[in-house]
């Protein structure tokens, strides 16, 4: 059974930084391209960053982060990250980790973890 | 980056179908074929009940279809039930980046 359990959110200030991890199991993780989408509360969902797979290492950034995230992954941990740097308040929101189908990040994500929440406030 | 338009609200009785609108662009929707689309009941996380235009994943009922024609992709939901009470949201990639649309709430009236 495919898993994903995020970790890492919590509460930061404006200007600060957090990194976000993705455990993954119950399937060859280095198979798939991964994703981050994220969703402000009471908001619809929004795409944050991807990464392929099969050792491609391609990474895509929203506009709206490009330049302070950057997403990686460790094949051989089976996990994903999200470091968040220079957050902002409108950088709120559950963030969750996403797995593509393919090796290609396509937008087509089949399964989703949890989210972990992050929150940045003052 | 602009987010695909969606209706923000759809209602149906049991029994009857419903389509939601997704329309984009030709830089995305129109120019590929990698349109999903997400179900997200309260509190839960999405998911994934479209992808690549037309396609059900394994355990989604065939009461789920989805099209697409030129830049507006579109799905259907026929037989509607109670638990398809949702939001709905399309999802398309866009070359170097994809895109959400807005989000529908669906309501079985």
């Amino acid at each position: 059974e495919v898993q994903l359990l995020e970790s890492g959110g919590g509460l930061v200030q404006p200007g600060g930084s957090l990194r976000l991890s993705c455990a993954a199991s119950g399937y060859i993780f280095s198979n798939n391209a991964m994703s981050w989408v994220r969703q402000a509360p009471g908001k619809g969902l929004e795409w944050v960053s991807a990464i392929s797979g099969r050792g491609g290492m391609n990474t895509y950034y929203a506009d709206s982060v490009k330049g302070r995230f950057t997403i990686s992954r460790d094949d051989s941990k089976s996990t994903l990250y999200l470091q968040m740097n220079n957050l902002r308040a409108e950088d709120t929101a559950l963030y969750y980790c996403t797995r593509d189908r393919g090796a290609a990040a396509a937008g087509n994500s089949d399964y989703w973890g949890q989210g972990t929440l992050v929150t940045v406030s003052s | 980056q602009s987010a695909l338009t969606q209706p923000r609200s759809v209602s149906g009785s049991p029994g009857q179908s419903v389509t939601i609108s997704c329309t984009g662009t030709s830089s995305d929707i129109g120019g590929y074929n990698w349109v999903s689309w997400y179900q997200q009941h309260p509190d839960k996380a999405p998911k994934l009940i479209i992808h690549d235009v037309n396609m059900r994943p394994p355990g989604v009922p065939d009461r789920f279809s989805g099209s697409k024609s030129d830049n507006t992709a579109s799905l259907i939901i026929s037989g509607l039930q109670a638990e398809d009470e949702a939001d709905y949201y399309c999802c398309s990639y866009a070359g170097s980046y994809t895109l959400f649309g807005g989000g529908t709430k669906l309501t079985v009236l």
